[in-house]
């Protein structure tokens, strides 16, 4: 089975702190992703990695910044934090798109629960 | 781009009743996934299902790719079904992908 983990379920941080959340997948997978969930909002893409120190920003990259140094490990770094920052953030991990359709099959974390004061 | 919507938003059950989620997409996709996501807020992988009709237990869901609906069948529902249910389509434009949710049918089935 794949698994996704993320290194806290929970985090209360202060406006201005620099945070870091950590993904790590564990099934070689390519791609990988960082959406932010908010009541009434949906899901939303910040940024994705389709390779080893790739990025590419999603819908909502402002206030955000990324790093793949490994394969199996995707960083969101909010180099400021903001209240508004407050949300549920979820890291997905997906192989890459290819010619087979299964590749696009997606596998979220846990989540974690950022509260910014 | 492509537009994914979910009906109905907001569903109660009695628990043992059955129920049937849709979700519409806009135009062609790559593939479709069915989500639970749960109280705790993890997304659970239900089905993942591009075209054609798979079983799991109490859930079934079937894609009509040519007619661009899916459905999710939930039977005798359990308290542990309640949660947020999502579709996701995959779609391709100009060689990228690209993941698009819906929004969502939250469930609730009480005992």
């Amino acid at each position: 089975d794949v698994k996704v983990t993320q290194s806290s379920r929970y985090l209360v941080k202060r406006t201005g702190e620099k945070v870091f959340l950590e993904c790590v997948q564990d099934m070689d997978h390519e791609n990988m992703f960082w959406y932010r969930q908010d009541p009434g909002l949906g899901l939303r893409l910040i940024y994705f990695s389709y390779d080893v120190k790739m990025k590419e920003k999603g819908d909502i990259p402002e206030g955000y910044s990324v790093s793949r140094e490994k394969k199996e490990r995707f960083s969101l770094i909010l180099e400021s934090a903001s209240t508004n920052q407050t949300s549920m953030y979820l890291c997905a991990s997906s192989l890459r798109p290819g010619v087979a359709a299964s590749y696009n099959e997606q596998f979220f974390g846990p989540g974690t629960r950022l509260t910014v004061l | 781009g492509i537009q994914v919507e979910q009906s109905p938003p907001d569903l109660i059950l009695q628990e043992g009743a059955n129920s049937t989620l849709r979700c519409n997409f806009s135009d062609s996709v790559n593939n479709l996934q069915w989500f639970h996501q749960n109280p705790w807020g993890q997304l659970i992988n239900l089905f993942y299902i591009p075209s054609g009709t798979k079983q799991n237990g109490r859930l079934s869901a079937t894609t009509v790719a040519t007619e661009r609906y899916s459905l999710l069948y939930i039977s005798s529902s359990q308290t542990t079904d309640s949660g947020v249910y999502f579709c996701a389509v995959v779609a391709s434009t100009s060689g990228t992908y690209k993941y698009i949710f819906g929004t969502g049918t939250r469930l609730k089935v009480l005992a």
